[in-house]
């Protein structure tokens, strides 16, 4: 299995909802990403989970919240978000370190529209 | 700071021409990536160049890295509509801290 699946694909949220985006991989990678995408432009980074542990955030606002349950699953718990959150979320998972970990698998992302 | 660069940043062609896209650095990498995404799609990976000078070729696609390790090259021989999306290359940084960079992204589309 080398695909990682993510829920929902589209998601329209307003200011003050709390809503969650879901990502599984089942290929036994243990480093797993967020990145969030603008139209046109490359992914940027926003946090990276090593061993289920944060090891990455790139000064993320807090109204995002990475969570790593379990070696297959990442999280990223959206709440009080502004318009300008709006992008496409993408998830990603690799092997841990050197230069595996730039072969990354991502999934199809979650279009967000925040009103 | 964006430590790879790309050129072009678009590319509008007819369908059986050729082309060229550059990823450049001052950055040496342990290793870089090319990845194409599709609208509405997560990107996918094509290759890994790891040594320098080394060339990997996909079908029509073949991809050089440089001597240095700083900068790569992909070239699409007799494009097709197919081949239409973003082509992203990236490179991890420092080697050990799982950090993908980037590049800025050419977005390539052939016309039929």
């Amino acid at each position: 299995d080398t695909e990682v699946t993510q829920t929902p694909k589209h998601l329209v949220m307003g200011m003050t909802n709390k809503k969650s985006l879901k990502c599984e991989q089942h290929m036994g990678h243990r480093a797993m990403y967020w990145y969030k995408q603008k139209a046109k432009k490359p992914p940027e980074l926003m946090f990276v989970y090593s061993y289920e542990k944060l090891s990455i955030n790139e000064s993320v606002p807090s109204r995002f919240s990475p969570e790593c349950p379990n070696s297959s699953l990442l999280n990223l718990h959206l709440h009080a978000l502004q318009p300008e959150d709006s992008a496409l979320y993408l998830c990603a998972s690799s092997q841990v370190g050197g230069r595996d970990s730039g072969e990354q698998f991502f999934g199809p992302g979650t279009r967000l529209t925040v009103l | 700071t964006q430590l790879l660069e790309q050129s072009p940043q678009f590319l509008s062609i007819q369908e059986g021409e050729n082309l060229t896209v550059y990823c450049n650095s001052s950055s040496v990498f342990s290793s870089l990536q090319w990845y194409r995404q599709e609208p509405g799609e997560g990107p996918v990976l094509l290759v890994t160049v790891v040594t320098g000078g080394e060339v990997k070729k996909l079908k029509r696609l073949t991809f050089q890295f440089g001597d240095a390790r700083k900068d790569s090259s992909l070239h699409i021989t007799a494009a097709q509509p197919g081949d239409t999306g973003l082509y992203l290359c990236a490179g991890v940084y420092g080697g050990a801290t799982n950090k993908l960079i980037f590049g800025t992204g050419t977005l390539l589309a052939v016309q039929p």
